[in-house]
């Protein structure tokens, strides 16, 4: 079973800096089936990135995804006051699907 | 687009069991699996488990197994999880969602129920 590891754990930052959030597998995703998403309080949790790089649909060029293998990154280019919540990674390549604990991205 | 539409939020005592519904639009519903994910208070997503309306075929995660049944009504296009023997722990927020390609049961998940609230409490 993958473990999925993200870091920090809160990430405190100004509208207009970059996050830069990581997800680390305990073992090779399979295929880089790897996604993000974004939740905030009281919401379902909302694709942003599948396949470790593609932008889900209606998602802003600020939102980017890399990686491969075990270690997978997100990075949210200049902040926007609506970026500022939790921030999760999934695994889907091997059952049982795994999620990260999340990172949550706080106005500093 | 598509979208999942859950049932209202339950409270329920630990030992008795509940049923959550998700009724799907907007896609050929009988093509795309159906994924559960749960989310307990302050923490963070936990996969139960997925069903296809196809044929039925269902897998559970492992330390749900012998809780929880996944079922679904192709003529409703409706989703049912149950859990059964409630216990406190499974206080939590509960949400269908659909992977992004049909035919995938394990996949980036594009649409996503409201969630429904479950209290379990003595």
């Amino acid at each position: 079973e993958i473990v999925l590891t993200q870091s920090p754990g809160t990430l405190s930052l100004s509208p207009g800096e970059s996050a830069t959030l990581s997800c680390r597998a305990t073992q090779t995703v399979t295929n880089t089936y790897l996604a993000w998403y974004q939740q905030k309080p009281g919401r379902a949790p909302r694709l942003l990135i599948f396949g470790a790089s593609r932008r889900a649909t209606g998602i802003p060029d600020r939102f980017s995804g890399s990686g491969s293998g075990t270690g997978f990154t997100l990075t949210i280019s200049r902040l926007e006051p609506e970026d500022f919540a939790m921030y999760y990674c999934q695994q889907y390549g091997d059952l049982p699907g795994a999620f990260g604990q999340g990172t949550n991205v706080e106005i500093k | 687009q598509g979208q999942l539409v859950q049932s209202g939020p339950e409270v329920q005592k630990p030992g008795a069991s509940l049923k959550v519904s998700c009724k799907a639009s907007g896609f050929t519903f009988r093509n795309y699996y159906i994924n559960w994910v749960r989310q307990a208070p302050g923490q963070g997503l936990e996969w139960v488990g997925w069903i296809t309306p196809y044929n039925g075929n269902r897998n559970y995660a492992p330390k749900f197994q012998g809780r929880v049944t996944l079922t679904t009504d192709t003529s409703t296009s409706t989703a049912y999880m149950e859990l059964k023997r409630l216990k406190s722990d499974d206080t939590a927020v509960y949400y269908c969602a659909r992977p992004m390609n049909y035919g995938e049961p394990s996949d980036a998940f594009d649409i996503w129920g409201q969630g429904t609230m479950v209290s379990v409490s003595s």
